[in-house]
């Protein structure tokens, strides 16, 4: 039973317009949610995260929106840049859970 | 220098060879997890340790063992290497802060299995 789903494979997108990356969970005891961006090559390295009891996060360009009813999170990026181009992973855990990652979304950003 | 390195990085070998992966870090975390990447199907948990004397099987663990000969070095090895054991591997450390786990990932060994 996969916890963490991501429905899109891929996504693509125009330079400096924003992406949004989405992710869809079932454990609803999960105490918080990171987001991974993966170069090819290269292993993920950590992005972005959110608490359980927070519904927003903001870095920079990137901000993460958590709809707990919806279970239901989302990665916008704004303005979107070539180098953002990567696969990016979401995950969830908590103090009596592993982190479980999603499958990935590729994002693409054009010039 | 990085954290958490991985050796080797490429590995080519046959059906039914045993062969060993490892993974040491530097950052003096005591969780340490193997992973692989199968195109379409995201990062799978393989084992992981919360310790030196921890060892515990991921999702799929079949065909895989490992080793975690100290804090720092937690090492994977395949049996008898078949082809669907052909991914990118990676290795990761984790820490809590603020009651968050952050896993912090090596750069990946890339086997192929004939």
């Amino acid at each position: 039973d996969q916890q963490v789903k991501q429905n899109s494979p891929s996504l693509s997108v125009q330079e400096g317009r924003i992406s949004i990356l989405n992710c869809d969970y079932t454990n609803s005891m999960f105490d918080y949610f990171l987001w991974y961006k993966k170069y090819p090559a290269e292993g993920p390295t950590f992005l972005i995260s959110i608490s359980s009891i927070k519904d927003k996060n903001e870095d920079g360009r990137f901000t993460v929106f958590l709809n707990k009813s919806a279970k239901h999170l989302s990665l916008h990026i704004v303005p979107s840049q070539p180098g953002d181009s990567a696969v990016y992973f979401c995950g969830g855990g908590g103090s009596n859970y592993k982190l479980t990652f999603g499958k990935g979304t590729l994002l693409t950003v054009n010039p | 220098d990085a954290d958490v390195t991985q050796t080797p990085r490429n590995r080519i070998t046959k059906t039914g060879k045993r062969i060993m992966l490892e993974c040491s870090q530097t950052k003096g975390h005591d969780r340490m997890y193997w992973y692989r990447q199968d195109p379409g199907l995201g990062l799978r948990l393989i084992y992981y340790s919360f310790d030196v004397k921890d060892i515990n099987k991921g999702e799929i663990s079949d065909g895989y063992s490992v080793s975690r000969q100290a804090q720092a070095k937690f090492s994977l090895s395949l049996e008898s290497a078949i082809p669907n054991q052909t991914a990118l591997y990676f290795c990761a450390t984790s820490d809590f802060t603020e009651n968050l786990e952050t896993q912090y990932f090596g750069p990946g060994t890339r086997l192929l299995v004939l």
